[in-house]
């Protein structure tokens, strides 16, 4: 069974950083392109940034462009979001996600329970 | 980067009922659409993938449509357990977009 599960939300004040984890089972981590995805409270799902199998490719919303790094470790079948310079319209629960591959397709074939990223003083 | 625009932004809709959600995206994205749903505390899940295949185990009242810019959903005769809310998402070259989200509620 693929497991997705998420570390590391938590409340820090604003341009402070935090590193949330994303750790794997149940699967072949390192054949799959992972995500990360966020919902503030109350409202729609944002896609945050996407990373290559091999990490040798990685992108970024807009939003979160120069702030926040996704990297992983597939030693450690981990998923990682770095974040820095945060600001409170990052507050949201954080999802990992995997990435199937369907002849062609993309698409969101797993997700994590989230965690919660609050930025508040 | 690619904007995804759905519409409406919320229904209200009967047992029963058909029901269509519209996704639109800001340039041709070919068939690269998926649609999930999302219920209260919980983490999506894909419906659709490629604009219009189904994805394993979901039921077939659920389908999907289109290709280039504008695309459809459609949920052939409601039922109490799809009350949700439902996003598209684009999945054409290295990045991602999802639509604001389709509240469907119950009449």
């Amino acid at each position: 069974e693929v497991q997705l599960v998420e570390s590391g939300g938590g409340l820090v004040q604003p341009g402070g950083s935090l590193r949330l984890s994303c750790a794997a089972s149940g699967f072949t981590f390192s054949s799959y392109w992972m995500q990360w995805v966020r919902q503030a409270p109350g409202k729609g799902l944002v896609w945050v940034s996407r990373i290559k199998s091999d990490e040798s490719t990685a992108s970024y919303a807009d939003s979160v462009k120069g702030r926040f790094t996704i990297s992983r470790d597939n030693a450690k079948d981990t998923l990682y979001l770095q974040m820095n310079s945060l600001r409170a319209e990052d507050t949201a629960v954080y999802y990992c996600a995997r990435e199937g591959y369907s002849s062609g397709w993309y698409e969101i074939d797993s997700w994590g329970q989230g965690t919660l990223v609050t930025v508040s003083s | 980067d690619i904007q995804m625009t759905q519409s409406p932004s919320s229904l209200s809709a009967s047992v029963g009922d058909r029901v269509t959600i519209t996704c639109r995206a800001s340039q041709s994205i070919s068939s690269y659409l998926n649609w999930y749903q999302q219920k209260p505390g919980k983490a999506p899940k894909v419906l659709i993938y490629a604009a219009s295949s189904l994805q394993s185990g979901v039921p077939s009242r659920f389908s999907g449509s289109g290709s280039g810019a504008d695309f459809t959903l459609t949920i052939s005769s409601l039922q109490p357990e799809d009350f949700a809310t439902y996003y598209c998402q684009q999945s054409y070259g290295t990045t991602r977009t999802f639509g604001g989200g389709t509240k469907v509620e119950i009449k």
